[in-house]
């Protein structure tokens, strides 16, 4: 069964600080998706990885296939970047009908 | 380009009653469509997939259900609305090959539905 676990679960920081979300997973992936969730908002997807790093503006998300790990960086972190970030990753089993496996999310506060 | 059309965007509905979700995609063929919900301080659960007109797979036993009936339409359905059906319920799609999108998926706008 595939897991995939996000840390941390909570975070609370002041604007300006840097900022990393971890993302582990079980299996082998053909994907790997980060995802942004506002309060009483829709999701967005922000980037999808399967190797290597993508920058968009001031989110940079990385990802490690051999560690089967990524994180997602926010610099200059805003009050505006205050979300619930998500991960979820497209096993190669199975992987194309049964859609993603999504972590828990990680709630994050930036304080002005 | 293509989209997806999620509807309605929000509802309050009473213990007991129907309900119906709509989803529509633009722009692709034979997409697979999916249905998930993310109930309260939990994450993203996959409720129903399907890779074809009329072809649904369910993932979780529950009191709803879905229907494909044409190619770009997904519905979400229940007959009796419980309380625990509240949540947020998201529609995505992705290709059925790598040159139709499928090696990514893409999300309606989702819909807080709240059973009171």
């Amino acid at each position: 069964k595939n897991e995939v676990e996000q840390s941390p679960q909570n975070l609370t920081a002041q604007e300006g600080e840097f900022i990393t979300i971890n993302c582990s997973y079980s299996v082998g992936i053909s994907a790997l998706h980060w995802l942004q969730q506002h309060p009483g908002g829709g999701i967005v997807s922000l980037f999808m990885l399967s190797s290597g790093k993508k920058k968009h503006g001031r989110l940079i998300a990385t990802i490690n296939i051999q560690e089967k790990h990524s994180s997602l960086h926010i610099t200059a972190s805003h009050p505006r970047d205050s979300a619930v970030y998500i991960c979820a990753v497209c096993p190669y089993s199975g992987g194309g009908a049964d859609g993603l496996t999504f972590g828990k999310g990680t709630h994050l506060i930036i304080q002005p | 380009s293509q989209t997806i059309h999620q509807w309605p965007a929000t509802l309050v509905q009473p213990v007991g009653s129907p309900l119906s979700l709509e989803c529509t995609v633009e722009g692709t063929s034979n997409p697979n469509l999916y249905w998930y919900r993310q109930a309260a301080g939990r994450g993203l659960q996959l409720l129903f997939y399907s890779v074809g007109i009329g072809q649904i797979s369910s993932e979780v036993p529950q009191n709803l259900s879905a229907s494909r009936p044409q190619d770009r339409q997904f519905i979400l359905s229940s007959k009796k609305l419980l309380l625990s059906d509240s949540g947020f319920y998201l529609c995505a799609w992705r290709g059925d090959t790598w040159a139709r999108g499928g090696n990514t998926i893409y999300f309606g706008e989702g819909s807080w539905l709240t059973v009171v």
